[in-house]
């Protein structure tokens, strides 16, 4: 049974702070992806990884791929109340099932203005 | 362009009754799945579809059944609904599986009473 695990579950900063959450695999995955869902909506894609050490960015948010591709972390630079919302992170392995996307807990952001 | 579209957006059951969540989809994509969300619990996944006629289980498909008889569309039926399955349903289509962007429907809301 492969686990995924986010982390932290809950983040509470100021307007400005910089942030970083975590996602982590207890298996190696061959992508992962970055999503977030706003409160009464769907998840709706941000980035996705295929490669190990792979880092990407999109304005003010860095997203990191382990090298043993077994880990992500997610960097919000000068976090703004838009970026409140919840960090869901997605993979998928290799093999059988290869198709599906195995969600995490979550990270629950608040951007305190 | 709709995207992914679901009805009812909520709806509250009586325990044993029955009921159909509708998912269509106007992007043409071969992949379709349905997902729940608990508080604090990210998305686990029903059952999927890779294309027209062909449907599998998920990870937690039990008092569930969906069908797959055009590109489009992919309902779920809930059997008997229990307290247990008040949740956040998503529907979500992707064109192909694995590490391709998955759209999502805006969810529906249920209750089981």
């Amino acid at each position: 049974t492969q686990l995924l695990e986010q982390s932290p579950q809950f983040l509470s900063i100021q307007e400005g702070e910089n942030l970083t959450v975590y996602c982590n695999s207890s298996s190696v995955f061959s992508s992962l992806q970055w999503y977030r869902q706003e409160p009464g909506e769907g998840p709706v894609l941000l980035v996705t990884v295929v490669t190990g050490g792979e880092v990407k960015k999109l304005k003010r948010l860095t997203f990191q791929f382990g090298d043993a591709r077994k880990d992500s972390s997610l960097h919000i630079t000068a976090a703004q109340p838009g970026d409140t919302g919840l960090y869901l992170c997605a993979v998928s392995y290799s093999g059988a099932g290869s198709y599906q996307l195995t969600f995490g807990k979550g990270t629950k952001l608040s951007v305190i203005p | 362009n709709a995207g992914v579209t679901q009805t009812p957006k909520f709806r509250i059951l009586k325990i044993g009754q029955s009921m159909t969540l509708q998912c269509t989809q106007d992007m043409n994509h071969n992949y379709m799945y349905w997902y729940r969300q608990d508080p604090g619990m990210g998305l686990k996944l029903i059952y999927y579809s890779v294309g027209a006629g062909i449907t599998d289980k998920g990870e937690v498909p039990n008092g569930y059944n969906v069908s797959r008889s055009t590109t489009e569309d992919f309902p779920l039926r809930l059997e008997l609904a229990a307290p247990s399955q008040t949740s956040v349903y998503f529907c979500a289509s992707s064109p192909e599986g694995g590490p391709t962007e998955a759209f999502f429907g805006q969810g529906t809301r249920l209750t089981v009473v």
